[in-house]
């Protein structure tokens, strides 16, 4: 079974960058996907989008894209999600999720890390 | 790209069966077989209870079915119990080869 452990709780200012991460074990084959979902408290989630361990492909939710940037480290089956400058709408939990490339579901979650932006 | 809309709340009596609609459209949930569901407790990630319309993964009780009729996919619960509660999603790929989750069911077992 695939594992997923993500960073530790962050407690941001407005304007700051942040790069939160999510690293998987248990699983070894170029067909790696880790994906992003965002949760308001209170509120449901929220698809952010993925990115492809084997290749180049990156994908974003419209309300996402340009808002945030996607990146792996392929060497340490790690994924990261980064903000270049945080809005206190960014408040949230961020799940990081395991899918292999080509399939359509997530087997696996991480357990969160829950990001604070306040002045 | 709107997200499906579910219900926002569902209840049942314990044993009794409920069933949680995802309405879509042709552009996401009637587009493809990649429709899955997923259950979050409080405080807990989410968890794969449906893939592919109606695949069960193994280890997920047979209590939850999955379907789909045009445009609208369902969750059926059957044999409803304490455990149950939780909140449920639909998750759908659509045209733009990017996913979509649904806006989200809490179900309250009375």
């Amino acid at each position: 079974e695939v594992q997923l452990v993500q960073s530790g709780a962050e407690v941001k200012k407005p304007g700051e960058s942040l790069k939160i991460s999510c690293k998987a074990s248990g699983y070894y084959f170029s067909n790696l996907c880790i994906g992003w979902a965002r949760q308001v408290p209170g509120k449901g989630l929220e698809w952010m989008g993925f990115i492809y361990f084997g290749g180049s492909d990156t994908r974003y939710g419209p309300s996402f894209q340009g808002q945030v940037t996607i990146s792996a480290d392929k060497s340490t089956n790690t994924a990261y999600l980064q903000w270049s400058s945080l809005k206190a709408s960014d408040t949230a939990m961020y799940y990081c999720y395991f899918a292999v490339y080509g399939d359509s579901w997530y087997d696996s979650w991480g357990q969160g890390t829950h990001v604070t932006v306040s002045s | 790209q709107s997200a499906p809309t579910q219900p926002a709340s569902v209840s049942g009596s314990p044993g009794q069966s409920i069933t949680i609609s995802c309405s879509g459209t042709s552009s996401d949930v009637g587009y493809h077989n990649y429709v899955s569901w997923y259950q979050q407790h409080p405080g807990r990630a989410p968890k794969l209870i449906i893939r592919e319309v109606t695949n069960r993964p193994s280890g997920v009780s047979d209590r939850f079915s999955g379907s789909r009729s045009g445009n609208t996919a369902s969750l059926t619960i059957s044999g409803l119990q304490a455990e149950d509660e939780a909140d449920y999603y639909c998750n759908s790929y659509t045209t733009s080869n990017i996913y979509v989750f649904g806006t989200g069911t809490e179900v309250t077992v009375l």
